[in-house]
C-alpha cells in the first residue's frame, strides 16, 4: 500500500542553520505530495505542495522538490529561526475515484535555539 | 474567509460514554475529513464525508461513525468509550476531494478517564 517515511527526530539546530528532512513515499499511480506543519497546541497547517514531478513547491522560505525517480520530497530551508520549532509532517494524497485520503509521515520535530 | 472550526475544542470524557465532535468546514467547501492523532499510531485517516454521504473510511472499528449535513457541516461519534480513543481528533475540508487541498481545523483533544 502507499506509504511516507521521515527521518525520526527530535533535529535541533542553532538559529540560522540549514534544516533539511528526509520523505520518501512508496505510492501507486502519480500522487500529490504535501509538508504540513503543527506548532504545539494547534492543528496542521498546510506549508507546501507539490503536484507532479519535478515540481518545487515553496513557502516561507521552505522548499521542496518532487522527485519521481528517487521517490523522494526532502523539506529544506536555509536559515532557520526559533519561531520554526514545530513538529513537520510528509504526507501524499491517494486519490482514486474521487476519495480523498491523505496518508502521512510519523512527523519530525524541529527544535530551534537561539 | 473563516478557517474550519471545531468544537469543542476540549472534552474529557470516562470509558462506557459517547462522545459527539462537531466540524465546520470553509465556506464553499463540500469534502469533510476525519483524523486521529495519537503519540503512538501518529495521524490516522478515519473517515471522508461528500455531500453528505460517506465516501471513504479508514480502519477503525464501528464505534466510530460520522455524518455531514446539508451545510456540509459534520459530526463525528464515537460511542463506548476506550482510553486508547483518548487522542486529538482533526477535521480538514476540501472543495470537493480528490487531489484539493485540505484545511485542518485546531482539533478536538479528548481524554478518556
Amino acid at each position: 500500500g502507499n506509504s511516507v517515511t521521515q527521518m525520526e527526530g527530535p533535529v535541533t539546530l542553532s538559529e540560522e542553520a540549514f534544516l533539511t528532512i528526509n520523505c520518501t513515499y512508496t505510492a501507486t499511480g502519480y500522487p500529490s505530495l504535501f509538508w504540513y506543519v503543527q506548532y504545539p497546541g494547534e492543528g496542521l497547517q498546510l506549508l507546501l505542495k507539490a503536484t507532479k514531478a519535478d515540481d518545487k513547491g515553496s513557502n516561507k522560505g521552505f522548499e521542496a522538490t518532487y522527485r519521481k525517480e528517487t521517490t523522494s520530497f526532502h523539506l529544506e530551508k536555509g536559515s532557520v529561526q526559533v519561531s520554526d520549532s514545530a513538529v513537520y509532517f510528509c504526507a501524499l494524497i491517494q486519490f482514486s475515484g474521487g476519495y480523498n485520503k491523505l496518508i502521512f509521515g510519523a512527523g519530525t520535530r524541529l527544535a530551534v535555539h537561539p | 474567509k473563516a478557517g474550519v472550526t471545531q468544537t469543542p475544542r476540549y472534552l474529557i470524557k470516562t470509558r462506557g460514554q459517547q462522545v459527539t465532535l462537531s466540524c465546520s468546514p470553509i465556506s464553499g467547501h463540500r469534502s469533510v475529513s476525519w483524523y486521529q492523532q495519537t503519540p503512538g499510531q501518529g495521524l490516522q485517516f478515519l473517515f471522508e464525508y461528500f455531500s453528505e454521504t460517506q465516501r471513504n473510511k479508514g480502519n477503525f472499528p464501528g464505534r466510530f461513525s460520522g455524518r455531514q449535513f446539508s451545510n456540509s457541516r459534520s459530526e463525528m461519534n464515537v460511542s463506548t468509550l476506550e482510553l486508547g480513543d483518548s487522542a486529538l481528533y482533526l477535521c480538514a475540508s476540501s472543495l470537493a476531494g480528490g487531489k484539493n487541498i485540505q484545511y485542518f481545523g485546531a482539533g478536538t483533544r479528548l481524554s478518556v478517564l
